[in-house]
């Protein structure tokens, strides 16, 4: 079993609908949860960042993480087609521990 | 300000040569972390550098990999005698700390032919 899962997609939506995204984990010893997005031939950029269970709203995007059950939701609400772009999770097990990615959900939102 | 650089963005080379990748995190971070991102998949750790010093580089695949950060700023990822299974994007990021955000550079699209 991988560390770390996500549904590769690719996943399509209409503009402003709500996509969710997730990822499982295995290892019970992760401790920090990530979002990151990644635009084509470009680097990821940190969407979310958190440590505990519960939710976390930043404008559009919702983080949750549900550690009993060692998985991780993105929520994008009203989402644009400049939302469209591979999402990747990342999960560290403790301060200054590597990061580990999840394969990536490629999402195009179509105008 | 600038944000990580990467050179060169792509380079195509035969299988048996010897390559160096450049990354130049943002001025002030003392942490670096080299990636490797194959097609469909997500960013690979490699290893990981405090200052100058690698605090951890259980990710390299092999001896063919190593990596330096000398003066604890830029560092160069060196491939010794490529293989075709080498080819890959590689990701270099940097923090202000190991536990702050990584901010990721463009990467080095990398051929092995």
């Amino acid at each position: 079993q991988k560390e770390v899962e996500q549904d590769p997609g690719p996943l399509s939506v209409p503009e402003g609908a709500i996509v969710s995204l997730n990822c499982t984990y295995s290892n019970s010893a992760f401790q920090y949860f990530m979002w990151y997005r990644q635009y084509s031939r470009k680097g990821p950029e940190l969407l979310m960042y958190t440590y505990s269970s519960g939710n976390k709203e930043d404008g559009r995007f919702t983080a949750q993480v549900d550690k009993s059950s060692k998985y991780i939701s993105l929520f994008i609400r009203d989402s644009q087609p400049s939302d469209s772009a591979t999402y990747l999770c990342a999960i560290q097990s403790g301060y200054g521990q590597n990061f580990v990615f999840g394969p990536g959900t490629r999402l195009s939102v179509l105008p | 300000g600038a944000g990580v650089s990467q050179t060169p963005s792509n380079k195509v080379t035969e299988k048996g040569k010897y390559v160096e990748l450049r990354c130049d995190p943002i001025s002030g971070h003392t942490a670096l972390y080299w990636y490797r991102q194959s097609l469909g998949q997500g960013p690979e750790f490699l290893i990981y550098f405090q200052g100058t010093g690698a605090a951890d580089d259980s990710g390299l695949p092999n001896d063919r990999f190593f990596a330096v950060r000398p003066e604890g700023s830029v560092s160069t990822l060196k491939i010794q005698r490529t293989e075709r299974g080498d080819s890959a994007v590689y990701l270099c990021a940097s923090s202000l700390s190991p536990d702050n955000e990584q901010f990721f550079g463009p990467g080095t699209r990398l051929t092995v032919l």
